[in-house]
């Protein structure tokens, strides 16, 4: 079954750092690339960036760039989001998407709280 | 550039219903449009892609399309089930290969 599986719910304190993981099942994560897209609270979609499953390219958003690291690990078929200097503000659910986004891991929802 | 959809829009099942998406600037043919339908508590998914192709599992009762006239693109759901009502997305790519999401629709079956 073609899956994009991403880790469990985090809670975590501002100022800290979380990393969100996203294993493709089904395919090599290689062919592919992946896209981060984070969700607030009744609030829309926000793109974060995108990572070449490939050569491990990136393409940040500016509102992200120098506080968020994509990464993939091929040995695992898995890509990383890890975001920096945390705040309330980053409260919210974060999805990995292939690439065309026509597959979506299930969410993470990251609670930044003091 | 933004895109910009309306906050909601309600119709009664069986109707049509037709959702706006207005680029700001630049064309709306420079990159293609895409549709994403989220329901509540659920991952978003692709009804349209392509600006008026459908993946394999959506009904036909949903189409997409682009006007240049108007710079807009719209997705149109025909035949209004109940299972439709949800958050409806357009995005599309800015020069730098980034993806820029429309602000949402929410769609109500009364």
């Amino acid at each position: 079954q073609i899956q994009l599986l991403q880790s469990a719910h985090e809670l975590t304190r501002p100022g800290a750092s979380v990393r969100v993981s996203c294993k493709a099942s089904g395919y090599t994560l290689s062919t592919y690339g992946i896209t981060w897209v984070r969700q607030g609270a009744s609030q829309g979609l926000e793109w974060m960036g995108w990572i070449s499953g490939y050569t491990g390219n990136t393409n940040y958003a500016p509102t992200f760039q120098g506080r968020v690291t994509l990464s993939r690990d091929p040995s695992t078929n898995t890509a990383f989001l890890e975001v920096a200097r945390l705040t309330s503000d980053d409260t919210a659910v974060y999805y990995c998407a292939r690439d065309g986004f026509d597959l979506w891991g299930q969410g993470t929802r990251v609670t930044v709280s003091a | 550039f933004t895109l910009t959809q309306p906050h909601s829009v309600s119709e009664f099942p069986g109707g049509t219903v037709t959702i706006s998406c207005a680029r700001s600037s630049g064309s709306i043919g420079t990159d293609y449009v895409q549709w994403l339908q989220q329901r509540p508590g659920s991952a978003p998914s692709t009804v349209i892609y392509n600006d008026d192709s459908r993946p394999s599992g959506v009904p036909g009762r949903f189409s997409g399309s682009v006007d240049s006239s108007s710079n807009s693109a719209s997705l149109t759901i025909s035949e209004l089930h109940s299972d439709d009502e949800a958050d409806y997305y357009c995005l599309s790519y800015d020069d730098n290969n980034r993806a820029v999401f429309g602000g949402g629709t929410q769609v109500t079956v009364l």
